[in-house]
């Protein structure tokens, strides 16, 4: 049972465009909801993270908005560049456990 | 600067052969992670540690252990890799409630 569940799989966006992807969960236990951008043959990095008191965070052309009511959370990405292009996991901690449960994942494709 | 720092970063192994893959961290973090991520898939967490304590995960096979000698090392033994252990193996650290960090990865092949 997958425990969070991220869409699109795939997105084409065109340079200067808004990317949006979209996260929702159901386990209440979830304190921490971050972002990672992953490249090719590298490791996810930290991208930006929220807490569930906080309704969005913005850090640059990056954006969390949260709803904790539905239990969905997404990411925005303004001004949407080549550079962007990569593959983009939400994940979730579990305050119980020190562990974290990723989504599928998203592969963003920003077209020149 | 501090960070999160994997070896080799390229393993080559045969089929049956035990290898090891080394994490070290130089975060001082309390918890370590190993995950195992296959080409387009999410990572898959193995095991952590919290300080010395091992949790592992119930659908981790038998076929892989974990090592933590101290809080800036941590070790991953496949004691007999099979070919579907290819993947990348990513080690990540945290404090507690804190923010996770991940190295770069071990892309481990097995012929």
């Amino acid at each position: 049972q997958q425990q969070v569940k991220q869409s699109p799989q795939s997105l084409i966006v065109q340079k200067g465009g808004i990317s949006i992807i979209n996260c929702a969960y159901e386990n209440t236990a979830f304190d921490y909801f971050p972002w990672y951008q992953q490249f090719p043959g590298k490791g996810p990095a930290l991208l930006i993270a929220i807490r569930p008191d906080v309704s969005e965070k913005k850090e640059g052309r990056f954006t969390i908005s949260f709803n904790k009511s539905a239990k969905q959370f997404s990411l925005h990405i303004m001004d949407s560049q080549p550079g962007d292009s990569a593959t983009y996991f939400c994940a979730a901690r579990n305050r119980g456990f020190n562990k974290f449960y990723f989504g599928s994942g998203t592969k963003l494709n920003v077209k020149p | 600067d501090a960070m999160v720092i994997q070896n080799p970063r390229y393993q080559v192994t045969q089929f049956g052969k035990p290898v090891t893959l080394s994490c070290s961290q130089t975060l001082n973090h309390n918890v370590m992670y190993w995950y195992q991520q296959k080409s387009s898939q999410a990572p898959k967490l193995l095991f952590h540690y919290y300080d010395k304590d091992f949790n592992n995960e119930a659908d981790t096979p038998d076929n892989f252990q974990s090592r933590r000698p101290n809080t800036s090392f941590c070790f991953l033994d496949i004691r007999s890799p099979g070919l579907g252990d290819a993947a990348m193996y990513l080690c990540a650290t945290s404090r507690l409630m804190g923010e996770q960090y991940f190295g770069p990865g071990t892309r481990l092949t097995v012929t």
